[in-house]
């Protein structure tokens, strides 16, 4: 069975400082990876996603994600926090055969303090 | 190019009664699927739909349907509401559905059932 698991349902961070929010997923096989945000009353964004071709990933908004093979682990990070970045963020995992079908973790909450 | 459109937005209904909800993909997207959103239980996955073939499902009752389109408009189908159907669905599509490929989610119908 495959899971994803982010550490963490709420963060706090200031503004202009670097926001971390963690995601590990368990898989005999690297999935494919994604985080998505979803800003409130609003549907999910990607914001990047890991396909095997790079192990950083840059995403849209300064947002980026290194995976990890060794750790399982597709953590996202942005150097500097806005107040726009508040919102909830998810990480997601899909299988080669998984059709269609995304496995998300339980989404962390950010909350960007000025 | 216009973007994955749900309707209706918003809904409410009593226990017992049957709902439908409506997503039109992407132009061009012929894999649609269906996630149910919960405080309690996160984002979980419905179904899928591709060329008018269920091609995957998440472990719902049967009281959770759905179908697809010659055009790849997607509808759900839940009947015999329960209160615990109160939820964020949210529809996303992509193009074939593949495990790269990301997939593009809809505002969502937001479901209330008294």
């Amino acid at each position: 069975a495959q899971s994803v698991t982010q550490l963490g349902s709420h963060v706090s961070v200031s503004e202009g400082a670097l926001v971390l929010l963690r995601c590990n997923y368990s898989s005999s096989v690297p999935p494919y990876l994604f985080w998505y945000v979803q800003y409130p009353n609003q549907g999910l964004q990607l914001l990047l996603k890991y396909t095997s071709a790079a192990t950083l990933v840059k995403g849209i908004n300064g947002f980026e994600a290194e995976f990890k093979k060794s750790e399982t682990s597709f953590h996202l990070t942005k150097p500097s926090a806005h107040m726009s970045d508040a919102a909830e963020y998810f990480c997601a995992v899909k299988r080669t055969d998984s059709w269609g079908k995304l496995q998300f973790g339980a989404g962390t909450q950010v909350v960007v303090t000025p | 190019k216009a973007g994955v459109t749900q309707t209706p937005r918003y809904l409410i209904k009593t226990r017992g009664q049957q709902v439908t909800l409506s997503c039109s993909p992407i132009s061009g997207h012929r894999s649609v699927s269906w996630y149910q959103q919960t405080p309690g239980q996160g984002l979980q996955f419905l179904f899928e739909y591709f060329s008018e073939t269920q091609r995957n499902k998440g472990n719902f009752p049967g009281r959770f349907s759905g179908r697809q389109f010659s055009n790849s408009r997607s509808e759900m189908n839940v009947s015999t509401l329960e209160l615990g159907d109160s939820a964020l669905y949210l529809c996303a599509s992509s193009l074939e559905g593949g495990a790269e490929e990301t997939q593009y989610f809809g505002p969502g119908t937001r479901l209330l059932v008294l």
